[in-house]
């Protein structure tokens, strides 16, 4: 299995625009998380989903994130508009069923200048 | 879900047993212990979990104490791709993930 996907690994982009995450979860995990790590936060959890459906998004900081989830296959974290206090590491995960072990993708370098 | 304490940063000679404590005094009964560990620059990456009994798998082996209220990560025989940042982390069945809760972690940095 090639583990879970992340596009793009690195985003440089300027204040005010549209970012797109992407993430492809482990085929037949049933669970996907999107996570943000900074220096001084360290890792957050933003949301997740249960079989597509979003179960918590307490962690979305605002307004200007969203995430979706339209099959198992695929996820999205959008910021729009985007500022500089956004960049971050972001990861996206997967599990299955309940379990604890959650499988973690190699991360989005965001740089919001 | 309990929180737990970690030391901020460990020693460790390479070949030599790495032994990470992990407080959680706290613990209910059906919470799980969990440990993660993060190679500077990648995701986490899950490594072991257990409830009361004594866990080992390829990777690490888990000592819980018999009152739960703390465990000890163990790697046998530490290299230097084992230096990273490890998280000790509970959690019950079917709680909301919201509150696994990654928290500072033990740096191990693991010496030639």
């Amino acid at each position: 299995d090639a583990g879970v996907i992340q596009s793009p690994r690195h985003e440089v982009t300027e204040m005010g625009q549209e970012v797109t995450l992407r993430c492809k979860p482990i085929s037949g995990h049933d669970y996907l998380f999107w996570y943000r790590q900074t220096m001084m936060r360290g890792l957050e959890l933003l949301i997740y989903f249960n079989n597509n459906v979003p179960i918590d998004d307490s962690g979305m900081p605002e307004d200007r994130f969203s995430a979706k989830m339209p099959n198992a296959s695929f996820s999205t974290l959008k910021i729009q508009p985007s500022e500089p206090r956004d960049s971050a590491v972001y990861f996206c995960a997967s599990s299955f069923l309940q379990t604890g072990e959650q499988y973690f993708g190699p991360g989005t370098r965001l740089t919001v200048t | 879900d309990a929180k737990t304490t970690q030391p901020t940063s460990m020693d460790c000679a390479e070949g030599r047993a790495a032994n990470l404590p992990c407080n959680h005094s706290t613990i209910s009964g059906n919470e799980y212990v969990y440990w993660y560990r993060q190679i500077h620059s990648q995701g986490p990456q899950y490594i072991i979990h257990g409830l009361k009994n004594n866990e080992t798998n390829e990777m690490a082996s888990l000592i819980i104490t018999e009152d739960r209220k703390s465990s000890t990560l163990i790697l046998p025989h530490a290299t230097l791709r084992d230096t990273a940042v490890y998280y000790c982390i509970v959690r019950a069945p079917q709680s909301n993930f919201n509150k696994f809760y990654f928290g500072s972690g033990t740096k191990l940095n693991v010496k030639p």
